[in-house]
């Protein structure tokens, strides 16, 4: 069963466009959030982080919005450009040692 | 240094062999982590080491052994592997095991070892 879920698989946005990743999560322990992004025969690389104490976070052209009641949490990533396309996996911490539970991951193209 | 290297890139070996993959990062971090990863499917947990001690382990079959000589080196010792064991091994680190602790604290991964057993 998953608790971390990310339903698509793939997107496909114009260059210059907002990018919008979804994720959802069952487990109402979870409390800190994290996005990775992943190019092929690499490993993932950390991109913004979100507590939930927080409903937002934002990094330059990343944005992290999470709520809470929903369990939902998405990433917007504004203005798109042809080297954020990867694919993104949500993860989700909700203990003391560290363990992240990944969702399956969404492949982001940009097009130019 | 702000990165978590892996070595060896690529690994091919038999059912039969003994191999180890290792993994070292020097940024201080207390925290070091062990993933698999199966073609177009999430990293999933094998191991946690918390301050050099087994904190996690996610009932991993014993054919993988874990092992953390100290605070910057955690190998993956292997043996009697299976080929359904061929995967991406990736490791990881952050600053502390609760990744709440700190601002910022999040895991850095390496960039994995391509495991193919024959």
């Amino acid at each position: 069963d998953q608790q971390v879920k990310q339903n698509s698989p793939s997107l496909s946005v114009q260059e210059g466009r907002i990018s919008i990743l979804n994720c959802d999560y069952t487990n109402s322990m979870f409390d800190y959030f994290l996005w990775y992004k992943k190019y092929p025969a690499e490993g993932p690389t950390f991109l913004i982080s979100i507590s939930s104490i927080k409903d937002k976070n934002e990094d330059g052209r990343f944005t992290v919005f999470l709520n809470k009641s929903a369990k939902h949490l998405s990433l917007h990533i504004v203005p798109s450009q042809p080297g954020d396309s990867a694919v993104y996996f949500c993860a989700a911490h909700g203990g003391s040692q560290g363990n992240l539970i990944f969702g399956k991951g969404t492949k982001l193209s940009v097009k130019p | 240094d702000t990165e978590v290297t892996q070595t060896p890139k690529h690994l091919v070996m038999g059912m039969t062999n003994k191999k180890s993959l290792k993994c070292e990062q020097h940024m201080g971090h207390r925290a070091m982590y062990w993933y698999k990863q199966k073609a177009k499917k999430p990293p999933e947990l094998m191991f946690v080491y918390s301050y050099e001690k087994l904190s996690i382990n996610e009932s991993v079959p014993s054919r993988f052994s874990p092992e953390c000589p100290n605070s910057s080196l955690l190998n993956l010792h292997l043996h009697a592997l299976q080929p359904e064991d061929s995967a991406l091994y990736l490791c990881a680190s952050s600053p502390t095991p609760d990744l709440r602790e700190l601002d910022y604290n999040e895991q850095f991964f390496g960039p994995g070892t391509r495991l193919t057993v024959l």
